[in-house]
């Protein structure tokens, strides 16, 4: 397909597990979002990759959080011990480059729905 | 930490009506400022965008206005459509350049 895709659509998880989600962004964009959109809020910026440097993670909400991005392409976002509050959708984005411009418009994924009981 | 603001939170229109929804941002090098809208269960998608060197951006209904001195700028829709009904985010570069994203204003226009 030629767009961002996530998986899984939806996990349903217990407290104190681990989940992996999952992004595909697509081909040729170097850089890479992740954003946790809690029910009726706005989008909160998580993690950046761009290229081969250092990922931006200022915004991580904790140290059970944390993402790779393996070969510049697949992204998984991995949240440790997760907690109620932890239950959002968590959307994924990619440009084909970093930085705000009209050259780097983000296309987002449609996001994996979280619930965590 | 850098924040956009937006408002109003929600906004209900009689169809053929305008919607303007208003976002305030800081400091920043950059000049990209872009909109979004959201339908339900689907993720944002780019709506239009305007660099700060022109004062108004058209295409179609919408419309963004920006005024640089204020930090602020607005989308307006003009004769609003149920189908425009969804959710709308506007983002301002950070210093860094990655985009902050406004707290988001539901759209909802009544046939």
């Amino acid at each position: 397909g030629a767009g961002v895709s996530q998986s899984p659509s939806n996990k349903v998880t217990e407290k104190g597990k681990d989940v992996e989600l999952r992004c595909d962004p697509i081909s040729g964009h170097t850089a890479l979002y992740w954003y946790r959109q809690s029910l009726g809020q706005g989008l909160e910026f998580l993690i950046y990759f761009q290229g081969n440097s250092a990922p931006d993670k200022s915004g991580l909400p904790s140290d059970r959080f944390s993402a790779e991005r393996t070969g510049g392409s697949v992204s998984t976002l991995t949240i440790q011990r997760t907690q109620q509050e932890d239950s959002a959708v968590y959307l994924c984005a990619s440009s084909l480059g970093g930085g705000a411009s009209g050259n780097n418009e983000q296309f987002f994924g449609p996001g994996t729905r979280l619930t965590v009981l | 930490q850098q924040q956009v603001k937006q408002s109003p939170q929600s906004l209900i229109v009689q169809k053929g009506g305008i919607s303007i929804i208003n976002c305030a941002y800081e400091n920043t090098a950059f000049d990209y400022f872009p909109w979004y809208q959201q339908f339900p269960g689907k993720g944002p998608a780019l709506l239009i965008a305007i660099r700060p060197d022109v004062s108004e951006k058209k295409e179609g209904r919408f419309t963004i206005s920006f005024n640089k001195s204020a930090k602020q700028f607005s989308l307006h829709i003009m004769d609003s459509q149920p189908g425009d009904s969804a959710t709308y985010f506007c983002a301002a570069p950070s210093n860094t350049g990655k985009l902050i994203f406004g707290q988001g204003t539901t759209l909802q226009v009544k046939p």
